[in-house]
């Protein structure tokens, strides 16, 4: 049971470098959305996506992009990293609206670096 | 706009003593409630929710009652076990559970 899986597990960047942040799901969930864990702040929401096609944007969305082409992969992209894009960031998935209790099931987190 | 608050940790107990992690929240509508926790080195995992006023989630021996007078969601144990040393978070949806709001996170330490 895989779950929701996110790749790299760590990266560290260069200021002004791009990278992208996979996000892959075997659930079938339609909702699938980008977090951003900072110490003393919990976590932010960056992006989310109702469905193939469908984005919004978060709390946070500044400097970061998002595509959703198929039901299983939300990649999240930073253009030009910058050191305030250091973090731990969080993809989750859920049921779509109304088949949802709710529940977000996470990754296990990709830790980013940028120097 | 939403927002969740909850108590700042540390917060450090001797196995079998009871468990208070207070959380407030400001909200438009009506939100759902949830607190989440996140074990060392893992992803957030749902520990119990509540989606109307006094409704009571649980789980696992911990409780939550959604106090919409008070604006409140205090999560409670009453004999925690150091299994359950984690950091706990407090959240909030909007109706349509597209946006989640999350408070800063309180870790729990509990010591045998």
């Amino acid at each position: 049971n895989a779950g929701v899986t996110q790749t790299p597990k760590f990266q560290v960047l260069k200021t002004g470098q791009s990278m992208t942040l996979q996000c892959a799901q075997d659930m079938n969930h339609e909702y699938m959305s980008w977090y951003r864990q900072d110490p003393g702040m919990g976590l932010r929401l960056i992006h989310y996506s109702v469905g193939a096609g469908i984005t919004d944007q978060g709390e946070v969305p500044n400097g970061y992009n998002v595509s959703r082409s198929t039901t299983e992969d939300f990649p999240l992209r930073l253009l030009s990293a910058a050191p305030s894009q250091t973090s731990v960031y969080f993809c989750a998935s859920s049921y779509s609206r109304l088949a949802s209790t709710g529940e977000l099931f996470f990754g296990e987190g990709s830790r980013l670096t940028v120097l | 706009g939403n927002s969740v608050t909850q108590m700042e940790g540390p917060v450090t107990l001797s196995e079998e003593a009871f468990l208070t992690i207070n959380c407030t929240y400001t909200a438009t509508g009506y939100p759902s409630l949830f607190w989440y926790v996140q074990y060392p080195g893992e992803g957030l995992q749902l520990l119990l929710k509540a989606t109307k006023a006094d409704d009571k989630g649980s789980n696992k021996g911990f409780e939550a009652t959604y106090r919409k007078e008070t604006t409140s969601f205090h999560l409670e144990k009453g004999s925690v076990q150091v299994s359950d040393s984690a950091v706990y978070f407090c959240a909030l949806s909007d109706r349509n559970f597209n946006k989640f709001y999350f408070g800063s996170g309180t870790k729990l330490n509990v010591k045998p």
